[in-house]
């Protein structure tokens, strides 16, 4: 079945500096969405991507669809205790089902 | 708005219990709801997903008669754990998505609900 991986697992950080998570999926992707869940709390969602190589800036965060449709990445420029947080890429299928699958997370720590 | 209420958040109870949980769209209609089962510091993985007034769809490696899904109306899901024994225990959390519109389309998820069975 699908897969999507997400590397890398855990990052820790020093506040101000930046984060990258990369997003691979084993099937094309019809969108791609990114969640961020804080520790103890629920997924939240940040933004979707749905063109072939779009990009979509969020303040400090920039999103990117690959042109393939099948990985996507999430930077964070000059980070903040605040980001502090696992993040999910999730995406349905191409065959365009309504269920998602979520990728494996990415934990951020944000050191002050 | 599109505001999705998980009730309740935590389950303490002892093995063999059977548990119901409920996911209510309060300010959307949801034909389509989804629960996913959280273990610590882990992804989310995808248990089912509950249809409107149709049998729900289950992932492989599901138990259907163990994880009992109810979708009555546009606003409420429930799942229910049938007999529960300590390793079901987990973080269950629900998401719904809004009736309009295609497949691109956010989720929007409870609070979970942590369950522990002793």
């Amino acid at each position: 079945g699908q897969q999507v991986m997400q590397i890398p697992q855990y990052q820790h950080v020093q506040e101000g500096e930046d984060f990258t998570t990369y997003c691979n999926s084993s099937t094309t992707l019809s969108n791609i969405q990114w969640y961020k869940q804080r520790p103890g709390g629920h997924p939240v969602f940040l933004i979707q991507l749905v063109k072939s190589g779009e990009v979509k800036k969020q303040k400090r965060l920039t999103f990117q669809f690959g042109e393939a449709k099948k990985n996507s990445s999430l930077h964070i420029t000059a980070t903040q205790t605040t980001d502090v947080g696992t993040y999910f890429c999730a995406g349905p299928p191409s065959s365009g089902t309504y269920k998602y699958i979520f990728g494996t997370g990415t934990r951020l720590k944000v050191l002050a | 708005g599109a505001v999705v209420s998980q009730h309740p958040s935590r389950v303490i109870c002892k093995s063999g219990t059977s548990v119901k949980i409920e996911c209510r769209s309060l300010d959307f209609q949801a034909t389509t709801m989804f629960w996913y089962r959280q273990f610590p510091k882990q992804s989310l993985m995808l248990m089912a997903t509950s249809n409107e007034g149709s049998k729900a769809t289950y992932e492989q490696g599901v138990e259907k008669d163990k994880f009992l899904i109810n979708h009555a109306s546009l606003t409420l899901s429930t799942l229910t754990v049938t007999s529960a024994h300590p390793e079901d225990s987990s973080f269950y959390i629900c998401s719904a998505r809004i009736a309009r519109g295609g497949s691109n389309q956010p989720q929007h998820f409870g609070d979970g609900t942590r369950l522990s069975i002793l």
